[in-house]
């Protein structure tokens, strides 16, 4: 079945950088984009960017510009998200997902990476 | 930029009865409009797209109406696992994604 396993929780100091994996399996990993949308605690749901495993293409959040960095590894099927320059209003819970279509609709979502950032 | 406004923020209802919630777009996002569940600890779930077709596995007793700027989602006979936040996404403008704020259904 089709799964997306991201990688485990992390804490940070302010001013570092964190990076989330998040690995694809049960489908052609370079025929759906993915995005990461994150979640502050008790807050709504904020699209971060999408990237193409196809041929690497990515496009960002107009907040995130500069700061944020969304990469593939097709060999292990496998898609990172890169956010520096931490700061507190950074701590939310990470999430990848699915875009069957490049289309921006979310079918198929991970778990949830909770990143901390705190000194 | 396009704002996505759900109402109400907090739906109270009793299990049974039909709960009918409401999405708004600042401009006319078509029928590209999904909803998404979220019960809390985990991710949301993908129910309803094209405004109005359920994903895959989504029970009959939730339903996705409108066009343009006005939707509704409404769930006919709310079970006990129903209970949850709902979210409107529309994915037709810039910012592509842009999310509602979310309506929680409560029990009442």
């Amino acid at each position: 079945q089709v799964q997306l396993v991201q990688s485990g929780a992390e804490v940070k100091k302010p001013g570092a950088s964190v990076k989330v994996s998040c690995k694809a399996s049960g489908y052609t990993f370079t025929s759906y984009y993915m995005h990461w949308v994150r979640q502050a605690p008790g807050q709504g749901l904020e699209w971060m960017g999408i990237i193409n495993p196809s041929g690497g293409s990515t496009s960002y959040a107009q907040k995130l510009q500069g700061r944020v960095t969304m990469t593939r590894d097709t060999s292990t099927s496998t898609v990172y998200m890169e956010l520096s320059s931490l700061r507190s209003e950074d701590t939310a819970v990470y999430y990848c997902a699915r875009d069957p279509s490049g289309s921006y609709l979310l079918d198929v979502w991970g778990k949830g990476t909770t990143v901390t950032v705190s000194s | 930029e396009i704002v996505m406004t759900q109402s109400p923020a907090t739906l109270s209802v009793s299990p049974g009865e039909r709960a009918t919630l409401s999405c708004r777009a600042s401009q006319s996002v078509s029928s590209n409009l999904a909803w998404y569940q979220q019960k809390p600890g985990q991710a949301p779930r993908l129910l309803i797209y094209g405004a109005s077709t359920r994903a895959t596995g989504i029970p009959a007793r939730f339903s996705g109406s409108g066009s343009g700027t006005e939707f509704t989602l409404t769930i006919s006979s709310l079970q006990s696992e129903d209970f949850a936040v709902y979210y409107c996404q529309q994915y037709n403008n810039w910012p592509p994604g842009a999310f509602g704020q979310g309506t929680k259904v409560e029990i009442k």
